[in-house]
């Protein structure tokens, strides 16, 4: 079975600084990690994916994740927080073997929020 | 584009009614799926559509009936809903069902269920 665990169930950073929300995983065999935004009341947003390759994955908005094996985890970053990022951000993961493996996996979520 | 369309946004029911929640894509995508979020909490999986056929269900109650008219619509039959069946759904499509490839939501349906 895989599974998703998001520390922080809220994490709070000034407009302008750099922002980080944690995501650590468990699977079985090669993991494939996702992470989405939710905005209140609307459906989920993709930002980006690691499949395979170069461990930095760029997505959209200016975010980032480094997937790092060793940690098991797959933390998404960006260099300068904006009050419009506020919002729920999902990690996922899908991988491993077994009747389990198609589905997508969620964390619990983070809420990131920006101060002005 | 990666547009996936939900009707209605917003839908009050009594537990008596029948209703039906109304999912569409034009990706041309082969695989959808039908999620359940309740407040803030992660989406559950309910159904995997692969190739129009259902794949998944994932032990949902009868009273949810999905269909796949087509491959690019995907409905979601409601009936003698109970209170805690109020949530967000969530349609989603995928380009294949395989494990790397990207599911693309929708906006969801806000259900009450009175």
């Amino acid at each position: 079975a895989q599974s998703v665990a998001q520390p922080e169930d809220q994490v709070n950073v000034a407009e302008g600084n750099p922002l980080t929300v944690k995501c650590t995983y468990s699977v079985s065999g090669n993991p494939y990690l996702f992470w989405y935004v939710q905005y209140p009341n609307r459906g989920l947003q993709f930002l980006l994916k690691y499949i395979t390759g170069d461990n930095l994955v760029k997505g959209s908005y200016g975010f980032e994740a480094e997937f790092n094996k060793s940690q098991t985890s797959f933390h998404l970053k960006k260099p300068s927080a904006l009050v419009s990022d506020s919002a729920l951000y999902f990690c996922a993961v899908r991988g491993g073997s077994g009747a389990g493996s198609y589905q997508l996996t969620f964390g619990k979520g983070t809420k990131l929020s920006v101060i002005p | 584009d990666t547009e996936v369309t939900q009707t209605p946004k917003h839908l009050v029911m009594g537990m008596t009614n029948k209703k039906s929640l109304k999912c569409e894509q034009h990706m041309g995508h082969r695989a959808m799926y039908w999620y359940k979020q309740k407040a803030k909490k992660p989406p559950e999986l309910m159904f995997v559509y692969s190739y129009e056929k259902l794949s998944i269900n994932e032990s949902v109650p009868s009273r949810f009936s999905p269909e796949c008219p087509n491959s690019s619509l995907l409905n979601l039959h409601l009936h003698a809903l109970q209170p805690e069946d109020s949530a967000l759904y969530l349609c989603a499509s995928s380009q294949d069902p395989g494990l790397t490839d990207t599911q693309y939501f929708g906006p969801g349906t806000r259900l009450t269920v009175l």
